[in-house]
């Protein structure tokens, strides 16, 4: 078990809607990272928030948002929502920024556009 | 320019020997860190061993140790005595301090497969 709380595991949804993933980082980590994954584009790093600001972003689509509550937790939402959309997305956390702090990652949201 | 390659989409071992899974990464940064997750057919990432560019010595974690050679830029995974648990896909990943500092880049993984 590595801290971090994903929910849902599972989310069915159609095309054009909107859905929010919910991560709860270990105790202790202000950084949250978003990772989407994917067959055909791998792992693909998409956001990170510290201590509740955004501090680097990666590979995100306009149609995707996050952010980081003052609890520490972290929403990705999607929206407009396409079949290429469907992929495991994953939240990691750490302590902090540094480059020697592992990222440690939930179990992941699978998520299907039908 | 991929910063992290992994050449082996796959890979098969004997149970019970040691299997080396290649990574070599490409950066300009002076501090960067290494790292090593092992990804199991549920879907979750676990991480397994970690490698700092200014450490001297080769981390080891258990039956994992990361062969570095800084020069050359390669961080290769070394799993002694293999287990049919390790069956997995194994990602190697890189956090610059400086530059994309915050973003991890990983690799496109290695599937390893360990015979009985």
């Amino acid at each position: 078990d590595s801290g971090v709380t994903q929910t849902p595991k599972h989310l069915i949804t159609a095309t054009g809607q909107r859905v929010t993933l919910r991560c709860s980082p270990r105790s202790g980590d202000l950084s949250v990272y978003w990772y989407q994954q994917s067959l055909d584009q791998g792992l693909q790093f998409l956001i990170q928030y510290y201590n509740g600001e955004e501090r680097a972003k990666g590979n995100i689509l306009e149609r995707f948002s996050a952010q980081q509550f003052p609890d520490l937790h972290s929403e990705l939402n999607l929206s407009s929502l396409e079949l290429g959309d469907s992929a495991l997305y994953f939240c990691a956390s750490s302590v902090g920024l540094e480059d020697d702090q592992p990222q440690h990652f939930g179990d992941g949201t699978r998520l299907s556009i039908l | 320019a991929q910063k992290i390659t992994q050449t082996q989409p796959g890979m098969f071992v004997q149970e019970k020997e040691a299997v080396t899974l290649d990574c070599t990464y490409d950066t300009s940064d002076p501090s960067y860190g290494l790292f090593w997750y092992k990804q199991p057919s549920s879907g979750e990432m676990i991480f397994l061993i970690y490698q700092g560019s200014y450490d001297q010595q080769n981390a080891t974690e258990g039956r994992y140790s990361l062969n570095f050679q800084k020069a050359r830029k390669s961080a290769n995974l070394v799993i002694s005595a293999s287990q049919l648990g390790d069956s997995a896909m194994y990602f190697c990943a890189m956090r610059e301090r400086f530059n994309n500092a915050g973003k991890s880049t990983f690799g496109d993984g290695t599937t390893l497969t360990v015979k009985p």
